[in-house]
């Protein structure tokens, strides 16, 4: 399975502070996404990046990847409450259109 | 507003009572995916398709039916549903044939006793 793993599983910040979120996957990728989950409704898409791309970024979002190791990090700067919810990484491998999804990194936001 | 329903949201039903649930997008996408989501297992893809009368497997199909005969549509069906099958399930759709930038239904939660 082309599964990705996210690292850490569940990770507890203070408001302000800065998350970064890990997520390695097995084969190689077209592209890889991020979204976001707020408790039990439906994701929400956050960024992409393709495989030719090594960093990107959007608002208070930064991304990472590196093909190589077969891993990419999200970044979110200067973290709110309402960042609270659980994101996870979704790739395509090259030559498919399914979309495989990482278990997820469950990020709490304490005010 | 642009969206993708699903109903019903909420469903409890008995093993092998055969149940199909909705989904349908408004803004003329033309990928659209099943995804189960369990705990610890993140979500799944079950059936995706890139085009109407166009549908394929994604990584845990078995036990599931779908098809496209319209764009807008693509019902997820459970000819004989069994407790593995209880879970929240995700209908998306994609503005082209790759699934990128996907957006999600609400969700429904099913569960089979």
């Amino acid at each position: 399975s082309q599964q990705g793993e996210e690292d850490p599983q569940a990770l507890s910040i203070q408001e302000g502070e800065n998350a970064t979120m890990n997520c390695s996957y097995k084969t190689s990728i077209n592209n890889l996404q991020w979204y976001r989950q707020n408790s039990g409704r439906g994701l929400v898409h956050l960024i992409l990046i393709r495989s030719n791309e090594r960093e990107k970024h959007s608002g208070r979002l930064r991304v990472t990847l590196d093909t190589s190791k077969k891993s990419s990090s999200l970044l979110i700067t200067a973290s709110r409450a309402a960042d609270t919810a659980s994101y996870f990484c979704a790739t395509d491998a090259k030559g498919a259109q399914k979309l495989v999804f990482g278990q997820g990194t469950r990020l709490t936001i304490n005010p | 507003e642009a969206q993708v329903t699903q109903n019903p949201r909420y469903l409890i039903t008995v093993t092998g009572k055969k149940l199909t649930v909705t989904c349908s997008q408004n803004m003329n996408h033309e990928y659209m995916s099943w995804y189960r989501q369990d705990p610890g297992l993140g979500l799944r893809q079950i059936y995706y398709s890139m085009n109407v009368e166009v549908t394929d497997k994604g990584d845990v199909p078995e036990g599931y039916k779908v098809s496209r005969k319209e764009k807008r549509n693509f019902p997820l069906i459970l000819e004989s549903p069994s407790p593995n099958q209880t879970s929240l399930y995700f209908c998306a759709s994609s503005p082209t044939r790759i699934p990128y930038e996907q957006y999600f239904g609400p969700g429904t939660r099913l569960t089979v006793t």
